[in-house]
């Protein structure tokens, strides 16, 4: 079976510019979420999505959004890049078992560099 | 204080050696908890996840809970060059947040 897939695997921004990170979740997987991973840090909650409904928001500004679509793929989208939004981009796809009960599956990332 | 807190290492083993791996947590309500293992520029890939009090095994990796001191632990037998990596510590803190909350992760180095 086909693990969560990420595109594009690199991209490189300038400052100032419009980015949009896309991932598709593991098969018959009804949420996705966000993390933004900085080097030598842990990753960084930023958004959770379930059935299309956003069900989780991280500390992150309003220049950083996400949806989910019918197929449960999602992107990110991020606006006006900072220097400081280079990061790895990890999405993460889980099957809700029950309440409290999810475990999560990372993709290959989306590298991003912003000069 | 960080709400979840994992000494950044390295952590040296011998091959062959028990590497044990420790996490704290601050909140009491977590429920769930995770180890993720990240080779250098990999995303991170999944290990063990533990919800209930005492030792989970899975093979040569051991979690251990204790909810009461709020720690975490994982145990590595028989420790491999192959399992040197960044380990990351994971809490899911409440039913209703549905986020995890990481470590700055543990950097086991495991020498041949």
């Amino acid at each position: 079976d086909a693990g969560v897939t990420q595109s594009p695997t690199h991209l490189i921004k300038t400052r100032g510019q419009q980015v949009t990170l896309r991932c598709s979740p593991i098969s018959g997987h009804k949420s996705v979420s966000w993390y933004q991973q900085v080097l030598g840090q842990g990753p960084q909650f930023i958004f959770q999505y379930y059935e299309k409904e956003e069900r989780g928001r991280g500390n992150f500004p309003d220049r950083f959004s996400a949806r989910q679509f019918p197929n449960y793929s999602s992107e990110l989208n991020v606006n006006a890049l900072l220097l400081g939004d280079s990061a790895l981009y990890l999405c993460a796809s889980s099957f809700v078992r029950g309440v409290g009960v999810e475990t999560q599956y990372f993709g290959p990332g989306t590298r991003l560099l912003v000069l | 204080q960080k709400e979840v807190e994992q000494n950044s290492g390295p952590l040296s083993v011998p091959e062959g050696a028990i590497a044990s791996l420790n996490c704290t947590y601050s909140d009491r309500v977590s429920q769930s908890f995770f180890w993720y293992r990240q080779y250098s520029g990999k995303s991170p890939e999944l290990i063990m996840s533990i919800y209930s009090n005492g030792d989970k095994e899975d093979g040569r990796f051991t979690a251990q809970l204790n909810k009461a001191s709020q720690y975490v632990s994982l145990l590595i037998r028989d420790s491999q060059p192959s399992d040197s990596a960044t380990y990351l510590c994971a809490v899911n803190k409440d039913s209703g947040t549905y986020k995890y909350i990481f470590g700055t992760g543990t950097r086991l180095k495991v020498l041949a």
